[in-house]
């Protein structure tokens, strides 16, 4: 089946850096990816789409610049918090699927710390 | 405009009881339904989907869920839980072109009781 590998599982860092999190489809190619964003014990909130060759499409009330999304292949997104700050602390998915076919499969999940 | 309830947020239940987790959808258009459950710090795995023919879908871990058109559901079954099977349960649906983007419930915790 399809498999989307998201890395890292987990990482802390320091208040104003950015923290790259990539999201690979193994064994297919998807020409969209989600990504979503998860506070404890609620439901994932879709953050934005994330097209092949194309710029993003980010929900509202998601900054644009402090969640650079690229997605430059097939099988690679990528999602860069910039400047991070405690309140970016999140878990944060990926999601994907082959082209033409319905249903998502997840990554993951990136524990996201900012100290 | 497409929207999903979970009403439960949190189910009790013993080890080896049946249990139902309730999934109502409101669509305009035709949609495909899934259920994923969520182990702690972990993504969703898929369970089972809906997408046409039989009403009636069976899943993995003994999973099932029946496609109601009329009432507009998609519950979750399954006939004797175990421990394991305590986590967090979404409900999704999406469009049947396009992107397929989801909506999802706003899930219901599984607790599993010994």
């Amino acid at each position: 089946g399809a498999v989307v590998s998201q890395h890292p599982s987990w990482v802390i860092c320091k208040s104003g850096t950015s923290v790259k999190i990539e999201c690979r489809s193994l064994d297919f190619q998807a020409t969209t990816m989600f990504w979503y964003r998860q506070f404890p014990k609620q439901s994932l909130m879709l953050m934005a789409t994330s097209n092949e060759g194309s710029k993003a499409t980010y929900e509202q009330g998601v900054e644009k610049d402090k969640f650079l999304i690229n997605h430059a292949s097939l099988t690679l997104s990528t999602l860069t918090v910039t400047s991070a700050h405690p309140e970016d602390s999140s878990f944060y998915i990926c999601s994907a699927r082959p082209t033409g076919e319905p249903g998502y499969t997840f990554g993951s999940g990136t524990r996201l710390t900012v100290v | 405009a497409q929207s999903v309830t979970q009403l439960d947020s949190q189910v009790p239940v013993f080890e080896e009881a049946p249990v139902e987790l309730r999934c109502n959808y409101s669509s305009s258009v035709s949609v495909y339904l899934f259920w994923y459950v969520q182990y702690p710090n972990q993504g969703l795995q898929l369970l089972l989907k809906y997408l046409s023919g039989s009403t009636l879908v069976k899943g993995i871990n003994g999973f099932e869920a029946e496609f109601n058109k009329s009432q507009t559901s998609f519950h979750l079954r399954k006939p004797s839980v175990h421990i394991s099977d305590t986590a967090e349960y979404f409900c999704a649906v999406s469009d049947t072109s396009g992107t397929y983007k989801y909506i999802f419930g706003t899930g219901t915790r599984l607790k599993v009781l010994a």
